[in-house]
């Protein structure tokens, strides 16, 4: 199965600043067939179920500020917050599902300093 | 606007089996990929598997290849996840998750997650 790594594990952040997480997988999540890169973000703020941020790389869920931002290629992706907002902590979770069976990265905590 | 809808918690005996329900309302239900993942206590989020329901054939992650099976009733528009054979590590957070758009399977529309608890 194809494995996911997050750095950092642990963010702390300052309001107003930017925030960027990396992602890598142990193969590359392109689909050849459709040229899309199969690697979505979620968001998991405390005390609640998860929230899809970001889909097939670069495309902002429905309702998600436009500070969130996906990019990558091939192995290695990358989400930046541009300016991180208060509402912003929770943990970040990357995941391809270009194959079966979907797999997640360990998951980024952002906490405000 | 979609919701899902879970089951209520529940409470389990090592070698037991439990079913977990998913109802969705709110847009297509049988188009769309239904995925289960768990979240054990002050852990991560882990893919157990998957269903298109007009395709019927479920995907699954091979770790609990063999105890878990996922079916889903189009008429009712309801998705279950059953899980056999329980150890303690399987307490954790369940949730169904429903597919967007042209991402069949992509985990847009989260249920309210249902907590199962393995214990002697």
């Amino acid at each position: 199965e194809i494995v996911m790594t997050q750095t950092p594990l642990s963010l702390p952040v300052t309001p107003g600043e930017p925030a960027s997480i990396s992602c890598r997988s142990s193969q590359s999540l392109l689909d050849r067939d459709d040229g899309e890169t199969s690697l979505d973000w979620y968001l998991q703020k405390p005390g609640q179920s998860p929230q899809l941020l970001i889909y097939t790389l670069s495309n902002r869920a429905p309702g998600v500020p436009d500070r969130f931002s996906g990019s990558g290629s091939g192995t290695d992706f990358t989400l930046k917050i541009s300016r991180v907002e208060a509402e912003d902590v929770g943990i970040y979770y990357c995941m391809q599902r270009i194959e079966f069976p979907f797999t997640f990265g360990p998951g980024t905590k952002v906490e405000i300093k | 606007q979609v919701q899902l809808v879970q089951s209520g918690a529940e409470v389990k005996k090592p070698g037991s089996s439990v079913k977990v329900s998913c109802k969705a309302s709110g847009g297509s239900f049988s188009t769309y990929g239904i995925s289960w993942v768990r979240q054990a206590p002050g852990q991560g989020l882990v893919w157990m598997g998957g269903i298109i329901p007009v395709f019927g054939t479920a995907k699954y992650a091979q770790v609990l290849q063999g105890r878990v099976t996922i079916s889903a009733d189009e008429g009712t528009n309801t998705a279950y996840m059953e899980l056999n054979s329980l150890r303690s590590e399987d307490t954790a957070v369940y949730f169904c998750v429903r597919g967007i758009g042209a991402h069949a399977w992509t985990l847009a529309h989260w249920g309210q997650g249902t907590l199962l608890t393995v214990s002697s």
